[in-house]
């Protein structure tokens, strides 16, 4: 069965960077995208860019050009999100999801990312 | 950019009873690429719908979509304790994929 488990949580000083993982199982990692969305403390669901595993394009939401860098390792059918420059508006649970066709079909259990002054 | 905008932001029903949430979007969303996702507290969002109105064969038939152009649907036909939950539509036909800003289900 399809399977996406992402690495722990994380706490960051303003201005460091994160780096987090979402390893992918139970599906042929190279035939879906996958979709990174976070979720701020009480607040709705951000889509962030995408990637294709395949060839390793990706595909950033405007809000986080030149922030957010979005990688794949296809040997360990992993891939990263990491995003730079943190301040304290980044605190939030980072999701990646699966996506069917570019639909977002099944979901990470998500990674806390708390960003401190 | 598709700005999708959700209807109410809160609902208040018993079980039972029918659930109707509406997502609107300013442009047209391609090819009906429209899903909707349930989030319970705690717990990663799921795939109800998606096609606005194709479901995953392990989602309930009480979970229905309909939809087309920039106004579409989420119906909950009698609902159950379990479905109260933060409902968000989401389009993926064109970048950037964004999600609405979510509809509260709450007991009355």
């Amino acid at each position: 069965h399809v399977q996406l488990v992402q690495s722990g949580a994380e706490v960051k000083k303003s201005g460091a960077s994160v780096k987090v993982s979402c390893k992918a199982s139970g599906y042929i990692f190279t035939n879906y995208y996958m979709h990174w969305v976070r979720q701020a403390p009480g607040q709705g669901l951000e889509w962030m860019g995408i990637i294709n595993p395949s060839g390793g394009s990706t595909n950033y939401a405007q809000k986080f050009q030149g922030r957010v860098t979005m990688t794949r390792d296809t040997s360990t059918t992993t891939v990263y999100m990491e995003l730079s420059s943190l301040r304290s508006e980044d605190t939030a649970v980072y999701y990646c999801a699966r996506g069917d066709g570019i639909v977002a079909d099944y979901w990470g259990q998500g990674t806390l990312v708390t960003v401190s002054s | 950019e598709i700005v999708l905008t959700q209807s109410p932001g809160t609902l208040s029903l018993s079980p039972g009873e029918r659930a109707t949430l509406s997502c609107r979007a300013s442009q047209s969303v391609i090819s009906r690429y429209l899903a909707w996702h349930q989030q319970k507290p705690g717990q990663a969002p799921r795939l109800l719908i998606y096609g606005a109105s194709s479901r995953p064969t392990d989602i309930p038939d009480r979970f229905s979509g309909s939809g087309s152009g920039t106004d579409f649907t989420l119906t909950i036909s009698r609902l159950e304790p379990e479905d109260f939950a933060v409902y968000y539509c989401h389009q993926y036909g064109s970048s950037p994929y964004n999600f609405g800003q979510g509809t509260k289900l709450e007991i009355k």
